[in-house]
């Protein structure tokens, strides 16, 4: 079955800890992108990336990093700059860029203690 | 910028009722439109999309009309049932850039009540 994969689902870390949320795909697909879900706001864009090897900010990329080695790829690293990391975290993938349908991952939820 | 406004939730129905979720929007260009649903604890899915003006996009009884004089996309269906209790969510894709960015409502809560 083709589709996007992130884990773990639920994920723990201590204050000032960075954490790698995992996100694969085998949709075959040059975009990916990393969204950040909080009660009542909808999501927001963290990074996104349109093809290996390369990767842009969203609107809020501060404390957070990835990378893009793969196609099927893009792990993101959660550092200890994020000021409020507890949140939902959604990777998504599309065909290309420029208005394709997203295809999402069920998420991760990261809390920080 | 481009943006996207929804209704307010929770919305409350009793099962067989008819739905509409306000969704309108602001942006330059002619992006595509989209309406995403959210199970409890699980990701985003697509429920239906619209590429231009007048299009109508339908998926399990819900249906929504790209209306470029009114820069909407209310989401509509004629018979709720339980199990579409979820959280919705209107999208639009930011063509600026090409960067293939979708900008989102906040999304709005439907209890359907049996």
């Amino acid at each position: 079955d083709g589709g996007i994969t992130q884990s773990p689902k639920y994920l723990f870390r201590k204050e000032g800890q960075n954490v790698t949320l995992s996100c694969e795909q085998n949709l075959n697909h040059d975009a990916m992108y990393w969204y950040r879900q909080d009660p009542g706001q909808g999501l927001r864009l963290i990074y996104y990336s349109q093809i290996v090897n390369d990767f842009q900010k969203g609107d809020i990329a501060e404390g957070y990093s990835v990378s893009r080695e793969k196609k099927e790829s893009f792990p993101l690293t959660v550092t200890s700059a994020q000021k409020n990391p507890t949140a939902f975290y959604l990777c998504a993938s599309s065909p290309a860029g420029g208005g394709d349908t997203q295809y999402f991952g069920p998420g991760t939820r990261l809390t920080v203690l | 910028g481009n943006s996207v406004t929804q209704m307010e939730g929770p919305v409350t129905l009793s099962e067989e009722a008819f739905l509409t979720i306000n969704c309108t929007y602001t942006a330059t260009g002619y992006p595509s439109l989209f309406w995403y649903v959210q199970y409890p604890g699980e990701g985003l899915q697509l429920l239906l999309k619209a590429t231009k003006a007048d299009d109508k996009g339908s998926n399990k009884g819900f249906e929504a009309t790209y209306r470029k004089e009114t820069t909407s996309f209310h989401l509509e269906k004629g018979s709720v049932q339980v199990s579409d209790s979820a959280v919705y969510f209107c999208a639009l894709s930011d063509h600026s850039g090409n960067t293939g960015k979708l900008i989102f409502g906040q999304g709005t809560t439907l209890q359907v009540k049996p």
